[in-house]
């Protein structure tokens, strides 16, 4: 079955850039049923979605972080990665990548989730 | 941005109880609404799609209803593993937003 995982730094220093890569196995990224998206998790709170990416590499960003976003797709290697710059400490949190069912049925529902990776902004 | 709010945040409950909770768009989202069960330290996991659809290998004890800005989410039969925190979110239109969380504690 298809599993996610992420992996990156798990410490970032303000101002700097903050890199994630999702890894996808068990089935192929070049799907059209499927869009591949990052959420996060402050600690103690909510969820908040960040963006997603088709395997077509055409990108949707929450307008909340587009300015400082980008969402990268290589179906090569099966992997979507996330930077995100000039971070602070509100961008300390646990970064999920998921995968987002398309189309009428699921309606975006996104099915399946990486485990998660704790990011910390701090000097 | 579509605004999705919860209620209760918290519920204390006891095995065997049923639970609703009740999540409300700020406006008209169709069924275009998820369902999700997060665990302490682990990754949301996914219930109920397009408001009702209820995810392979979920139980039957969990049933999502609804339609344009009011739902619910349903848990017939309290199950000790079902104490969690669920959160519910759209997919109607960008950003895609969710809930604010229902902790579900052990009464």
């Amino acid at each position: 079955q298809v599993q996610l995982q992420e992996s990156g730094p798990g410490l970032v220093k303000p101002s700097e850039a903050l890199s994630l890569t999702c890894t996808v196995s068990g089935g192929s990224m070049s799907t059209s049923s499927y869009y591949w998206g990052w959420i996060r998790q402050p600690p103690g709170k909510g969820l908040e979605w960040i963006g997603s990416i088709y395997y077509s590499g055409s990108t949707y960003y929450n307008p909340s972080l587009k300015s400082r976003l980008t969402i990268s797709v290589d179906t090569s290697t099966n992997q979507f990665s996330l930077r995100v710059t000039s971070v602070t400490a509100a961008d300390t949190a646990v970064y999920y990548c998921a995968r987002r069912r398309s189309g009428t049925s699921y309606k975006n529902a996104f099915d399946i989730w990486g485990q998660g990776t704790m990011v910390t902004v701090s000097s | 941005d579509i605004q999705m709010t919860q209620s209760p945040s918290s519920v204390s409950a006891s095995v065997g109880d049923r639970v609703t909770i009740t999540c409300r768009a700020s406006q008209g989202i169709a069924s275009w609404l998820a369902w999700y069960q997060q665990r302490p330290g682990k990754a949301p996991k996914l219930l109920i799609y397009a408001s009702s659809g209820l995810q392979s290998g979920v139980p039957s004890r969990f049933t999502g209803s609804g339609s344009g800005t009011d739902f619910t989410l349903t848990i017939s039969s309290l199950q000790p593993e079902d104490f969690a925190t669920y959160y519910c979110q759209q997919a109607y239109s960008f950003p895609y937003t969710f809930g604010q969380g229902t902790k579900l504690e052990i009464k």
